[in-house]
């Protein structure tokens, strides 16, 4: 069965901090990892990552994958309040098995930024 | 462009009652997924509509089910309620692989 556990579980630092988020996943036929960002209720997305070593970034969020290993991370610089959030890891299958077409979610990392 | 869009934004059931969920895709994409948002236990896969058809479903029973029109907006039923459904009701459409997520649809049992 496919697995994506992130860690931390939750995480609480002072604005203007650096976080790094992991996600590491086992599945079958790979296909992509997801970043989502959940404030509220709709999680939005941030990034698809489907190659190793090649770091998506946009703004002060930037991440990157590693299919060796199987894990990927996220970076937030210069934290600010507004980046508290819950967020998200998930990773979608190839066609041929089960998995296709869902993505499958890891059990999020909330994120609190005190000013 | 207009987002993932889902009604109501809460509904209120009691016990053995049914629930439906609507949800209009992004235009121009064909692909709808559900997925189940419950208290402490993350988003869990319940079905994928592509092209009016059912393509995958995940592990839920059968009183959960839905449809695609024609358009690909989609319905999702959830049929003799119980209280462990309450939960968050997600949306989501794809042109490809990148999901896009409705605000969703807060589903309380009594």
């Amino acid at each position: 069965e496919d697995k994506v556990v992130q860690s931390p579980l939750s995480l609480v630092v002072h604005e203007g901090d650096t976080v790094t988020l992991n996600c590491s996943y086992e599945v079958t036929n790979f296909r992509s990892l997801l970043w989502y960002k959940q404030e509220k209720k709709a999680p939005t997305f941030l990034f698809m990552l489907t190659s190793s070593g090649i770091e998506k970034k946009s703004g002060r969020l930037s991440s990157i994958l590693d299919k060796k290993e199987l894990f990927s991370i996220l970076n937030i610089t210069a934290t600010q309040t507004g980046d508290s959030a819950v967020y998200l890891c998930a990773v979608g299958a190839n066609a041929g098995g089960t998995s296709y077409g869902k993505l499958t979610f890891g059990q999020g990392t909330i994120l609190t930024v005190h000013p | 462009e207009a987002g993932v869009t889902q009604s109501p934004t809460h509904l209120i059931k009691t016990r053995g009652q049914q629930a439906t969920l609507r949800c209009s895709p992004i235009s121009g994409h064909t692909s709808v997924y559900w997925y189940q948002q419950a208290l402490g236990l993350g988003l869990q896969f319940l079905l994928w509509y592509d092209e009016g058809e059912e393509r995958n479903r995940g592990n839920f029973p059968p009183r959960f089910s839905g449809r695609q029109f024609p358009n690909y907006s989609s319905e999702l039923n959830v049929n003799a309620l119980e209280l462990e459904d309450s939960a968050l009701y997600l949306c989501a459409s794809s042109l490809f692989y990148e999901q896009f997520f409705g605000p969703g649809t807060r589903l309380t049992v009594l």
